[in-house]
């Protein structure tokens, strides 16, 4: 059965420093989605591409998060500089299409990012 | 604003005991219900879904929900609970036609107690 992968699964990074996540999703699904789960609290929408295209990046906080999907298919999101409260779980999620219908979303097994 | 609300950030029950977790949601529009289940450092699994037609949904597990419009709930529920089943459980909204994110609740963590 097909799945996303992310990598790394868990990493820990001093504050100030840069550190970069990468998801492949499941082939064939145009959109991918990555949302960040604070300890305690439901994951929260970052950014969503529609093939290599942001269609919703409004909670993302772009003085210090970047995301891209240059060939529409994997993506990678970096913080510079992480911050102590950017420790959380960045999950990425992937679906045949976002905008019309209803298409299921697979969620990878996230990244756990720790700050110190 | 939309918003999902989960009711008790904890339950505990005896093995064997129903389960029975709340959800209710704020939408103006028809929306798409789920839930998902989480266990430790691992990402989101789909339990179930509504998004029309019967509003009694069967999901994995032996878990199943109902939508109801008039009470804007969508509870959990699984008739005896499995030592398993001890997990994270969200419910998430999504609004139909506003694009695909997912609104998730703040989750309830579940116990079962032998």
């Amino acid at each position: 059965e097909a799945e996303v992968a992310q990598s790394p699964r868990y990493k820990i990074t001093e504050k100030s420093q840069a550190v970069a996540f990468w998801c492949d999703p499941i082939s064939g699904h145009a959109t991918l989605y990555w949302y960040r789960q604070i300890l305690g609290q439901g994951p929260e929408l970052l950014v969503q591409f529609q093939d290599e295209s942001v269609v919703d990046d409004s909670q993302l906080p772009k003085d210090r998060f970047s995301a891209e999907r240059l060939k529409g298919v994997d993506s990678t999101l970096k913080i510079q500089p992480a911050e102590l409260g950017d420790s959380a779980m960045y999950l990425c999620a992937s679906s045949r299409a976002g905008q019309g219908g209803y298409y299921e979303q697979y969620f990878g097994p996230g990244t756990r990012l720790t700050v110190t | 604003a939309q918003s999902v609300t989960q009711l008790g950030s904890h339950v505990s029950v005896s093995e064997g005991a129903l389960v029975l977790l709340r959800c209710n949601y704020s939408s103006s529009v028809p929306p798409y219900l789920f839930w998902y289940v989480q266990y430790p450092n691992q990402g989101l699994q789909l339990l179930l879904k509504y998004t029309t037609g019967a509003t009694l949904v069967k999901g994995i597990n032996g878990f199943e929900a109902e939508f109801k419009k008039s009470e804007t709930s969508f509870h959990l529920t699984k008739p005896s609970a499995h030592m398993s089943d001890a997990a994270e459980y969200f419910c998430a909204f999504r609004a139909y036609n506003q694009g695909g994110k997912l609104i998730f609740g703040q989750g309830t963590e579940l116990s079962v107690k032998p």
